[in-house]
């Protein structure tokens, strides 16, 4: 299986921070990674495709790069709706694996 | 617009077995397309159980492919998911999903088909 670590587990921010969250491969993915967004109670939202691609409908201010093993998901200024959890996901082989999850808590 | 139910009991007792289903709503589930079943224990994060293709072949995760099972009833716009011998670790918000993970070229125009049930928790306890 590809071990996908995410890190930090959490963090505090204020709105307008950029907030930048990272997830490392175990190995090679490409750029077959996406990110998701996550409220309490709710599914998952998709935000990032292949590592860069903004889902439609989904705000400027989230960004995604990286290729290989190792990638970042950045939030310019954070936003009172944009306190969630966020998981990154590898796409590159079966079993699609996730990352354990970032917590952005309101500082 | 494509829309996901899941549904079942919320209490499975240990060593029973788990059976949940997913209502497809405005799309057909035989149509071109995989389905997935992802879950969440209270708190941490996701793993992905398995996933259906409408003519259904099958592609579990071997971390659970020993107890997983998951079918597709065509007549009824349904996807299931079973599995056996459960313990308290199986206790879960349990998600049925659109799966195109492995298949980026259905993105298009910049847009995914990220649709999602809503999740059903489901306790193992006696």
């Amino acid at each position: 299986d590809i071990q996908m670590t995410q890190s930090p587990s959490s963090l505090s921010a204020s709105i307008g921070d950029r907030v930048t969250i990272i997830c490392r491969a175990s190995r090679s993915i490409s750029n077959y990674i996406n990110w998701f967004q996550q409220k309490p109670g709710k599914a998952p939202k998709l935000l990032i495709y292949s590592a860069s691609s903004l889902q439609r409908g989904v705000p400027s201010r989230f960004s995604g790069s990286g290729s290989g093993t190792d990638f970042t998901l950045t939030v310019s200024s954070l936003q009172p709706e944009d306190f969630a959890s966020y998981f990154c996901q590898q796409n590159y082989r079966t079993p699609w694996t996730f990352g354990q999850g970032t917590r952005v808590e309101i500082k | 617009q494509v829309q996901l139910q899941e549904s079942g009991p919320g209490l499975v007792e240990p060593s029973g077995t788990l059976a949940l289903t997913c209502t497809v709503s405005g799309g057909a589930i035989s149509s071109r397309n995989f389905w997935s079943w992802v879950r969440q224990p209270p708190g941490k994060g996701l793993e992905w159980i398995g996933e259906i293709y409408h003519t259904g072949t099958t592609n579990y995760n071997p971390s659970l492919e020993s107890r997983v099972s998951i079918s597709v009833d065509k007549s009824k716009n349904q996807l299931s998911l079973k599995l056996t011998s459960v313990t308290a670790a199986d206790t879960a918000v349990y998600f049925c999903a659109r799966d195109w993970w492995g298949r980026v070229s259905e993105c298009s125009g910049g847009e995914c088909p990220d649709y999602w049930g809503q999740g059903t928790l489901v306790t193992v306890s006696s």
